[in-house]
C-alpha cells in the first residue's frame, strides 16, 4: 500500500511569489493535516481537512490556505512568499476519526529567497 | 491547553548503551499519547503510542515508552542503541481544538547523536 505523497520534494521561489504543494493520501483516508516545520519553531500545526471541509486551522496568517478535492488529495497554497516561510511543509493522513494514528510523508522542503 | 515538552535538545550515546528520552506532558484527562522518529530530510515515522490500558507499550526498532500519570511523563528507552537510530525524536499528544476536533501537539524534539 503507497504511503503518503508529497510533491514536488523541493521548491525554490522568490519572495513575493505563491506557491502550491500536493499531498496525496494513503489510499482510504480521509483526513489530511498540514504542518510546518522550521529549526526555531519545530513542528507547527497549519490546518487539517476532513472530507473536502477544514476542520482545524493553526495559528497562521491569511496567506496559508489549503483545499481538500474528493478524492481526499489536499493541497496548500503560500502567497506573497516571505523569507520566513522558508520550511518543510509535512502532510499527514490518517482515517480521520480524530487525529489518534497518522502517517506522514516525507515533507516538501521550500526554499524562499 | 495540551502540550508537550521534551527537556533535552541533544543527546549523545554511545553505540550499545542504553537510551531513555524523556516527554512531559500536559492535559486534564488520560492523554493519547506519541513517540515519532524523523530522519535527516525525511518525514516522521510512527514509533509507538499509547492510548490507554498497558503503561509499558512496545513500538518498532527495539522502543518502548513507559506513561506514569503520577509524573505526568511518556519516556522513550531502548536497552541497547544502535548507530541507525541517530535521528530527531518527537513526542506528540492529541489536543482538542476549539473545533470539538482533535489534532496533534508536538514537542520541539530531541536530537539523539550516537558516538562509536
Amino acid at each position: 500500500k503507497a504511503g503518503v505523497t508529497q510533491t514536488p520534494r523541493y521548491l525554490i521561489k522568490t519572495r513575493g511569489q505563491q506557491v502550491t504543494l500536493s499531498c496525496s493520501p494513503i489510499s482510504g483516508h480521509r483526513s489530511v493535516s498540514w504542518y510546518q516545520q522550521t529549526p526555531g519553531q519545530g513542528l507547527q500545526f497549519l490546518f487539517e481537512y476532513f472530507s473536502e471541509t477544514q476542520r482545524n486551522k493553526g495559528n497562521f496568517p491569511g496567506r496559508f490556505s489549503g483545499r481538500q478535492f474528493s478524492n481526499s488529495r489536499s493541497e496548500m497554497n503560500v502567497s506573497t512568499l516571505e523569507l520566513g516561510d522558508s520550511a518543510l511543509y509535512l502532510c499527514a493522513s490518517s482515517w480521520g476519526q480524530g487525529s489518534t494514528e497518522a502517517f506522514f510523508g516525507q515533507g516538501t522542503r521550500l526554499t524562499v529567497v | 491547553a495540551q502540550s508537550v515538552t521534551q527537556p533535552d535538545i541533544h543527546i549523545t550515546v554511545s553505540e550499545g548503551a542504553s537510551l531513555e528520552l524523556r516527554c512531559n506532558y500536559s492535559y486534564g484527562a488520560t492523554p493519547y499519547l506519541f513517540w515519532y522518529v524523523q530522519s535527516p530530510g525525511q518525514g516522521l515515522q510512527l514509533l509507538l503510542k499509547y492510548f490507554s490500558g498497558d503503561t509499558l507499550v512496545q513500538g518498532i526498532k527495539g522502543f518502548e515508552a513507559e506513561f506514569k500519570r503520577s509524573q505526568s511523563s511518556f519516556n522513550l528507552r531502548k536497552p541497547s542503541v544502535h548507530w541507525s537510530d541517530a535521528a530527531e525524536y518527537f513526542c506528540a499528544v492529541v489536543r482538542l481544538m476549539n473545533s470539538g476536533y482533535s489534532t496533534l501537539t508536538f514537542g520541539k524534539g530531541t536530537m539523539l547523536l550516537v558516538s562509536p
